[in-house]
């Protein structure tokens, strides 16, 4: 069953305290990519992948930090530097640089 | 001028009624474009691509581009009420530098 996996679901960090999202893929896709939604906000990209040990910064991405070790994983760290880090973070594929992307279900991040 | 512009809604429509979602974009040389339906609280999901000018269907959604006039519109035959969410208009421009750019979506709420 090909998709998009992102763990947790939920996550909720201290201030201060670094946190690593997990996003898996088995789609066999070369291109992945990191966003984070607000309220009332459009998309906006973190980070991006073409293909193994290459990435990208994207607009937002001070304060956040990834590696792509493995064609199938992407992590997100969002560090301490993250002034404002509450949001729905969201990991998408595809399968090249300007193919059609997919996303999985989404990590929300809370900072207590 | 935002890049991808939308209106926020919401966009109230009867159940059996054609829902009409609009959407401009700034960049002239953008070349493919993506609707996303997005419930409340999940991640977005892709619904349709369209890419050259004219009309595409794909069962109840028809996608219309007209790259002229920068203008890409979703239609929704035969609304339903579980086609209440949000939809994302995407825009993908050329060059190695290009990326996705998300419109801050429409509402779309259908009345019983």
């Amino acid at each position: 069953d090909g998709g998009i996996t992102q763990s947790p679901k939920y996550l909720f960090r201290k201030e201060g305290q670094n946190v690593t999202l997990s996003c898996e893929q088995n789609l066999n896709h070369d291109a992945m990519y990191w966003y984070r939604q607000d309220p009332g906000q459009g998309l906006r990209l973190i980070y991006y992948s073409q293909i193994v040990n290459d990435f990208q910064k994207g607009d937002i991405a001070e304060g956040y930090s990834v590696s792509r070790e493995k064609k199938e994983s992407f992590p997100l760290t969002v560090t301490s530097a993250q002034k404002n880090p509450t949001a729905f973070y969201l990991c998408a594929s595809s399968l090249a640089r300007y193919n059609e992307q997919f996303f999985g279900p989404g990590t929300r991040l809370t900072v207590l | 001028q935002k890049e991808v512009e939308q209106n926020s809604g919401p966009l109230s429509v009867p159940e059996g009624a054609i829902a009409s979602l609009n959407c401009t974009y700034s960049d002239r040389v953008s070349q493919s474009f993506f609707w996303y339906r997005q419930y409340s609280g999940k991640s977005p999901e892709l619904i349709m691509s369209i890419y050259s000018n004219g009309d595409k269907e794909d069962g109840r959604f028809t996608a219309q581009l007209n790259k002229a006039s920068q203008y890409v519109s979703l239609l929704i035959r035969d609304s339903q009420p579980s086609d209440s969410a949000t939809y994302l208009c995407a825009v993908l421009g050329t060059g190695t530098a290009s990326k996705l750019t998300f419109g801050t979506g429409t509402r779309l709420q259908v009345t019983l």
